[in-house]
């Protein structure tokens, strides 16, 4: 299966400054069409999770635009800019190029 | 779309529980609806899916023949039914629906059309005797 490995495991971040999360693939997620099937998800506590990014740096609808994603290959980053309480949470990349699909094991985000 | 699941499971060690996901509000058939357990204080974990107007249900080979999902279409519902419970099996089982497959994709459709974008609030299994 694909590994998933996120760091931190663990991010502290104060309100207002920007916070970025790795995500790094144990095998390339270049599908064969040419697409690279990167997803980012954030889960607040007691809540279901909620899609973020779609394809490395989609935005899902009412995501904003303070989340960023970017990478390729087997190195992808979430970047928070501008912090707010809300972002709070653990956030899960996913992979949908390989089967199965495969998550990373989360970094949890909190205020300093 | 909204995704309905009940609030609660129990079931035995070695026993099964099966578990419902009604969808409403949007298409059904043609999109894959999944299934992705988060034991306590754990990550998410990808179970299987169906494309119900496909029938043919995808599997985690780790849980290759302990689970099964099947769709009814008529009901707009997903069902995914674990069997030979242990305590390890004791999660929050959401259902999950994907995104849209655009019209001209080539089959087989790649992993991440089974991937989630609509989630259900989760049912809580609890393995016990």
């Amino acid at each position: 299966d694909g590994v998933m490995t996120q760091s931190p495991l663990s991010l502290p971040v104060t309100l207002g400054q920007s916070a970025s999360i790795s995500c790094t693939s144990s095998q390339s997620l270049v599908h064969s069409d040419g697409n690279t099937y990167l997803n980012w998800f954030h889960q607040r506590p007691g809540q279901s999770p909620r899609r973020l990014i779609y394809k490395v740096s989609n935005r899902d609808f009412g995501v904003p635009d303070r989340f960023s994603g970017s990478g390729s290959g087997t190195v992808f980053t979430l970047k928070i800019s501008r912090v707010e309480a809300e972002d709070v949470g653990i956030y899960y990349c996913m992979q949908g190029t390989h089967w199965p699909l495969t998550f990373g094991g989360g970094t949890k985000v909190e205020i300093k | 779309v909204h995704l309905e699941q009940p609030g609660t499971e129990v079931g035995k060690p070695g026993s099964s529980v099966k578990v419902s996901c009604k969808a409403s509000g949007g298409m059904f058939s043609t999109y894959a609806l999944s299934w992705v357990r988060q034991a306590p204080g754990q990550g998410l974990e990808w179970m299987g899916g169906i494309i119900p107007i496909l029938g043919a249900p995808q599997y985690a080979q780790k849980f290759q023949g302990r689970v099964t999902i099947i769709a009814d279409e008529s009901k707009k519902t997903v069902f995914m039914e674990l069997t030979s419970l242990t305590s390890d099996d004791t999660a929050v089982y959401y259902c999950a629906r994907g995104p849209p497959i655009p019209v001209g994709t080539e089959r087989p459709y790649p992993p991440y059309y089974y991937g989630m974008d609509v989630w259900g609030q989760g049912t809580t299994v609890t393995v016990s005797s």
